[in-house]
């Protein structure tokens, strides 16, 4: 069973603060990488999408993909209040269907 | 953008009603997905389609059904609808190795 663990929430962090998302992956042969933003009661929104190892920067946000240790992260620098959200991890392979973590609260304090 | 459309918002049914929820894209993509999510158990594919006429069972199809006539629009059909169903639906659309792009959903209340 191709499983997706995402770091038990919830997650706090002053603004400003640096928040740190951490997800792990078991099927090896995963290629493609997903992270989503889930405002309360709104459906999921894309916010990164990474399919090579290393580093990939857009704004506040960064993932990191480390295919060798089955890990993709997902940094946000200067946290806002406004970036306070469930945050899902999703990962795909050779499958149509990607397959999602249970995802990590993040709570942003002014 | 790719934009996918679902019919309802919000919507109020009676136990045993039949029940479908709408959803069209518009970026041709060949994949298309129901989800319904529930707190604390996260995101649950009910079913999928890669083509038109084509489906596949999810984690949970018991209870649903789908229909895909044209490539741009999947439907989810409650037979019969249930307590147990209430729910917030979602669609979601993908091409190939692309992300997946999700409708606005569609909160389902079944009384």
């Amino acid at each position: 069973q191709k499983e997706v663990e995402q770091n038990s929430g919830p997650l706090s962090v002053p603004e400003g603060a640096i928040a740190s998302l951490n997800c792990t992956y078991s099927d090896r042969g995963s290629q493609s990488f997903f992270w989503y933003r889930q405002y309360s009661g709104k459906s999921p929104e894309l916010i990164m999408s990474i399919y090579s190892n290393g580093d990939k920067e857009d704004g506040r946000f960064t993932a990191q993909l480390n295919k060798a240790s089955q890990y993709v992260s997902l940094l946000i620098r200067d946290s806002q209040p406004s970036d306070s959200a469930t945050y899902l991890c999703a990962v795909s392979g050779s499958a149509r269907q990607l397959t999602f973590g249970s995802g990590t609260q993040l709570t942003v304090l002014p | 953008d790719v934009k996918v459309t679902q019919s309802s918002r919000y919507l109020v049914k009676r136990t045993g009603e039949k029940v479908f929820l709408e959803c069209v894209q518009d970026m041709d993509h060949e994949n298309m997905f129901w989800y319904r999510q529930d707190p604390g158990l996260g995101l649950r594919l009910i079913y999928f389609s890669y083509d038109v006429k084509m489906k596949e069972k999810g984690d949970i199809p018991e209870g649903y059904s789908v229909s895909r006539e044209k490539k741009e629009r999947f439907s989810l059909i409650l037979e019969s609808a249930s307590t147990n169903q209430t729910s917030m639906y979602l669609c979601a659309s993908r091409g190939t190795d692309s992300p997946l792009h999700f409708g606005n959903g569609t909160r389902l209340t079944v009384t």
